[in-house]
Protein backbone atom coordinates (compact mmCIF):
# COMPACT_ATOMS: atom_id res chain seq x y z
CA UNK A 1 0.00 0.00 0.00
CA UNK A 2 1.57 3.49 -0.96
CA UNK A 3 2.38 5.89 1.99
CA UNK A 4 -0.48 8.51 0.73
CA UNK A 5 -2.96 7.91 -2.00
CA UNK A 6 -4.88 10.14 -3.63
CA UNK A 7 -7.42 9.47 -6.79
CA UNK A 8 -5.66 11.41 -9.86
CA UNK A 9 -9.12 12.73 -10.98
CA UNK A 10 -9.49 14.75 -13.24
CA UNK A 11 -12.51 16.36 -11.66
CA UNK A 12 -14.23 18.38 -14.21
CA UNK A 13 -16.47 20.92 -12.14
CA UNK A 14 -18.00 24.09 -13.15
CA UNK A 15 -17.17 27.26 -12.00
CA UNK A 16 -18.68 28.02 -9.19
CA UNK A 17 -18.89 24.52 -8.00
CA UNK A 18 -17.91 23.21 -4.72
CA UNK A 19 -15.49 20.05 -5.36
CA UNK A 20 -13.74 17.67 -2.49
CA UNK A 21 -10.64 15.63 -2.57
CA UNK A 22 -9.82 13.21 0.17
CA UNK A 23 -6.32 12.00 0.30
CA UNK A 24 -5.16 8.57 2.73
CA UNK A 25 -2.61 7.90 4.93
CA UNK A 26 -0.85 4.46 6.12
CA UNK A 27 1.28 5.90 8.57
CA UNK A 28 -0.72 6.48 11.93
CA UNK A 29 2.79 7.78 13.01
CA UNK A 30 2.18 10.80 10.93
CA UNK A 31 1.85 14.50 12.37
CA UNK A 32 1.72 17.18 9.98
CA UNK A 33 -0.47 17.11 6.89
CA UNK A 34 -0.78 19.84 4.11
CA UNK A 35 -2.17 20.41 0.44
CA UNK A 36 0.25 21.94 -2.16
CA UNK A 37 -0.97 23.35 -5.61
CA UNK A 38 0.95 22.38 -8.43
CA UNK A 39 0.17 24.22 -11.82
CA UNK A 40 1.40 22.96 -15.17
CA UNK A 41 4.85 22.64 -15.55
CA UNK A 42 5.58 24.45 -12.81
CA UNK A 43 6.57 23.77 -9.03
CA UNK A 44 4.46 22.86 -6.29
CA UNK A 45 3.78 25.44 -3.60
CA UNK A 46 2.26 25.18 -0.38
CA UNK A 47 -1.60 26.28 -0.34
CA UNK A 48 -2.26 25.11 3.32
CA UNK A 49 -1.41 23.27 6.33
CA UNK A 50 -4.15 20.68 7.58
CA UNK A 51 -4.84 21.22 11.45
CA UNK A 52 -6.65 18.49 13.78
CA UNK A 53 -9.34 21.36 14.24
CA UNK A 54 -9.81 21.75 10.81
CA UNK A 55 -8.88 25.02 9.17
CA UNK A 56 -10.40 27.29 6.48
CA UNK A 57 -8.46 30.22 4.37
CA UNK A 58 -11.49 31.99 2.15
CA UNK A 59 -12.86 29.12 -0.26
CA UNK A 60 -10.35 26.78 1.36
CA UNK A 61 -10.93 24.33 4.39
CA UNK A 62 -9.38 21.43 4.96
CA UNK A 63 -10.05 18.59 7.57
CA UNK A 64 -7.85 16.04 9.41
CA UNK A 65 -9.74 12.46 10.38
CA UNK A 66 -6.99 10.73 12.41
CA UNK A 67 -9.16 7.87 13.18
CA UNK A 68 -9.26 7.16 9.67
CA UNK A 69 -6.52 8.48 8.18
CA UNK A 70 -7.57 10.54 5.87
CA UNK A 71 -7.23 14.75 5.10
CA UNK A 72 -9.96 15.99 2.52
CA UNK A 73 -9.86 19.50 0.80
CA UNK A 74 -12.84 21.26 0.15
CA UNK A 75 -12.97 24.40 -2.24
CA UNK A 76 -16.26 26.65 -2.75
CA UNK A 77 -17.01 28.62 -5.72
CA UNK A 78 -14.82 27.39 -7.90
CA UNK A 79 -12.23 29.73 -9.90
CA UNK A 80 -10.77 28.77 -13.56
CA UNK A 81 -7.79 29.41 -11.43
CA UNK A 82 -8.06 26.96 -9.13
CA UNK A 83 -7.26 24.64 -12.46
CA UNK A 84 -4.39 22.68 -10.84
CA UNK A 85 -3.45 19.80 -9.79
CA UNK A 86 -3.39 19.29 -5.57
CA UNK A 87 -0.59 17.22 -3.85
CA UNK A 88 -1.51 15.76 -0.23
CA UNK A 89 1.65 16.14 1.57
CA UNK A 90 1.96 13.86 4.92
CA UNK A 91 4.95 14.28 7.53
CA UNK A 92 6.19 11.59 10.08
CA UNK A 93 8.89 11.54 12.44
CA UNK A 94 12.11 9.61 11.77
CA UNK A 95 15.04 11.35 12.69
CA UNK A 96 13.77 14.44 10.53
CA UNK A 97 10.37 14.53 9.32
CA UNK A 98 9.73 12.65 6.83
CA UNK A 99 7.61 14.42 3.73
CA UNK A 100 5.77 11.95 1.54
CA UNK A 101 4.11 13.63 -1.54
CA UNK A 102 1.12 12.04 -2.91
CA UNK A 103 0.80 11.41 -6.88
CA UNK A 104 -2.24 14.47 -6.52
CA UNK A 105 -5.39 14.92 -7.94
CA UNK A 106 -6.05 16.87 -11.13
CA UNK A 107 -8.80 19.71 -10.92
CA UNK A 108 -10.37 21.07 -13.99
CA UNK A 109 -12.32 24.08 -13.93
CA UNK A 110 -14.22 24.95 -16.58
CA UNK A 111 -16.79 28.24 -17.83
CA UNK B 1 13.52 37.77 -0.53
CA UNK B 2 15.19 35.27 -3.25
CA UNK B 3 13.76 32.26 -3.16
CA UNK B 4 15.00 28.85 -4.51
CA UNK B 5 16.72 28.34 -7.77
CA UNK B 6 18.04 26.30 -9.92
CA UNK B 7 20.04 25.61 -12.49
CA UNK B 8 20.11 25.02 -15.83
CA UNK B 9 16.12 25.63 -16.39
CA UNK B 10 17.09 22.99 -19.23
CA UNK B 11 19.36 19.69 -19.87
CA UNK B 12 19.48 17.99 -23.02
CA UNK B 13 22.24 15.53 -23.59
CA UNK B 14 23.23 12.42 -25.12
CA UNK B 15 22.59 8.89 -23.21
CA UNK B 16 25.90 7.88 -21.66
CA UNK B 17 27.04 11.40 -20.55
CA UNK B 18 27.45 12.93 -17.13
CA UNK B 19 25.20 15.83 -16.10
CA UNK B 20 25.40 18.17 -12.48
CA UNK B 21 22.04 20.01 -11.98
CA UNK B 22 22.90 23.06 -9.12
CA UNK B 23 20.19 24.18 -6.70
CA UNK B 24 20.57 27.10 -4.65
CA UNK B 25 18.48 27.07 -1.41
CA UNK B 26 16.98 29.50 0.13
CA UNK B 27 19.53 31.60 2.36
CA UNK B 28 19.80 30.12 5.98
CA UNK B 29 17.31 27.17 4.85
CA UNK B 30 19.08 24.29 6.45
CA UNK B 31 17.19 21.50 4.74
CA UNK B 32 17.32 20.72 1.24
CA UNK B 33 15.53 17.83 -0.58
CA UNK B 34 15.75 16.27 -4.28
CA UNK B 35 13.27 15.12 -5.88
CA UNK B 36 12.24 14.09 -9.27
CA UNK B 37 9.17 13.93 -11.48
CA UNK B 38 8.50 12.32 -14.75
CA UNK B 39 5.69 13.34 -17.30
CA UNK B 40 2.22 13.23 -15.63
CA UNK B 41 3.88 11.36 -12.36
CA UNK B 42 3.96 12.11 -8.59
CA UNK B 43 7.02 13.32 -7.04
CA UNK B 44 9.80 10.80 -6.17
CA UNK B 45 11.99 11.85 -3.21
CA UNK B 46 15.74 11.33 -4.02
CA UNK B 47 17.37 12.80 -1.85
CA UNK B 48 17.45 14.98 1.72
CA UNK B 49 20.34 17.33 3.23
CA UNK B 50 20.61 18.60 6.97
CA UNK B 51 23.68 21.06 6.30
CA UNK B 52 25.80 18.96 4.51
CA UNK B 53 25.03 15.93 4.95
CA UNK B 54 22.73 13.52 3.95
CA UNK B 55 20.74 11.19 6.32
CA UNK B 56 18.69 10.19 4.05
CA UNK B 57 19.68 8.94 0.46
CA UNK B 58 16.80 6.06 0.19
CA UNK B 59 15.12 7.50 -3.30
CA UNK B 60 18.51 7.57 -4.86
CA UNK B 61 17.91 5.50 -8.10
CA UNK B 62 20.66 4.15 -8.80
CA UNK B 63 24.74 4.34 -7.79
CA UNK B 64 24.86 6.28 -11.31
CA UNK B 65 22.69 9.38 -8.87
CA UNK B 66 24.76 11.24 -6.20
CA UNK B 67 24.80 14.45 -4.66
CA UNK B 68 26.51 16.99 -2.08
CA UNK B 69 26.24 19.64 -0.68
CA UNK B 70 28.85 22.32 0.53
CA UNK B 71 28.92 25.31 2.86
CA UNK B 72 25.46 24.41 4.06
CA UNK B 73 24.16 25.93 1.07
CA UNK B 74 24.74 24.82 -2.82
CA UNK B 75 23.70 21.32 -3.65
CA UNK B 76 24.87 19.70 -6.83
CA UNK B 77 22.99 16.52 -8.14
CA UNK B 78 25.16 14.75 -10.49
CA UNK B 79 23.97 11.75 -12.43
CA UNK B 80 26.32 9.48 -14.48
CA UNK B 81 25.98 7.54 -17.68
CA UNK B 82 22.73 8.84 -18.12
CA UNK B 83 19.75 6.52 -19.69
CA UNK B 84 16.57 7.70 -21.50
CA UNK B 85 14.76 6.79 -18.25
CA UNK B 86 16.40 9.48 -16.22
CA UNK B 87 14.64 12.21 -18.43
CA UNK B 88 12.51 14.11 -15.68
CA UNK B 89 12.37 17.31 -14.26
CA UNK B 90 14.25 17.55 -11.16
CA UNK B 91 13.47 19.34 -8.33
CA UNK B 92 14.82 21.06 -5.29
CA UNK B 93 13.42 22.06 -1.94
CA UNK B 94 14.56 23.78 0.97
CA UNK B 95 13.31 23.89 4.34
CA UNK B 96 14.02 25.38 7.86
CA UNK B 97 13.89 24.76 11.88
CA UNK B 98 11.35 27.32 13.46
CA UNK B 99 12.42 28.53 16.73
CA UNK B 100 12.42 25.84 19.38
CA UNK B 101 13.68 23.30 17.25
CA UNK B 102 10.29 22.38 15.62
CA UNK B 103 10.30 21.47 12.19
CA UNK B 104 8.34 23.57 10.11
CA UNK B 105 8.26 21.15 6.82
CA UNK B 106 6.30 23.90 4.80
CA UNK B 107 9.33 23.07 1.66
CA UNK B 108 9.86 25.79 -0.73
CA UNK B 109 10.78 24.60 -4.75
CA UNK B 110 12.51 25.79 -7.04
CA UNK B 111 11.62 25.67 -10.94
CA UNK B 112 13.08 22.92 -11.78
CA UNK B 113 15.32 21.36 -13.98
CA UNK B 114 13.82 19.46 -17.16
CA UNK B 115 16.43 17.00 -17.91
CA UNK B 116 16.37 15.47 -21.69
CA UNK B 117 18.40 12.31 -22.31
CA UNK B 118 18.03 11.27 -26.44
Amino acid sequence: RKEVEQDPGPFNVPEGATVAFNCTYSNSASQSFFWYRQDCRKEPKLLMSVYSSGNEDGRFTAQLNRASQYISLLIRDSKLSDSATYLCVVARPGGYQKVTFGTGTKLQVIP
Amino acid sequence: GAGVSQSPSNKVTEKGKDVELRCDPISGHTALYWYRQSLGQGLEFLIYFQGNSAPDKSGLPSDRFSAERTGGSVSTLTIQRTQQEDSAVYLCASSSIIAGGTWTDTQYFGPGTRLTVL
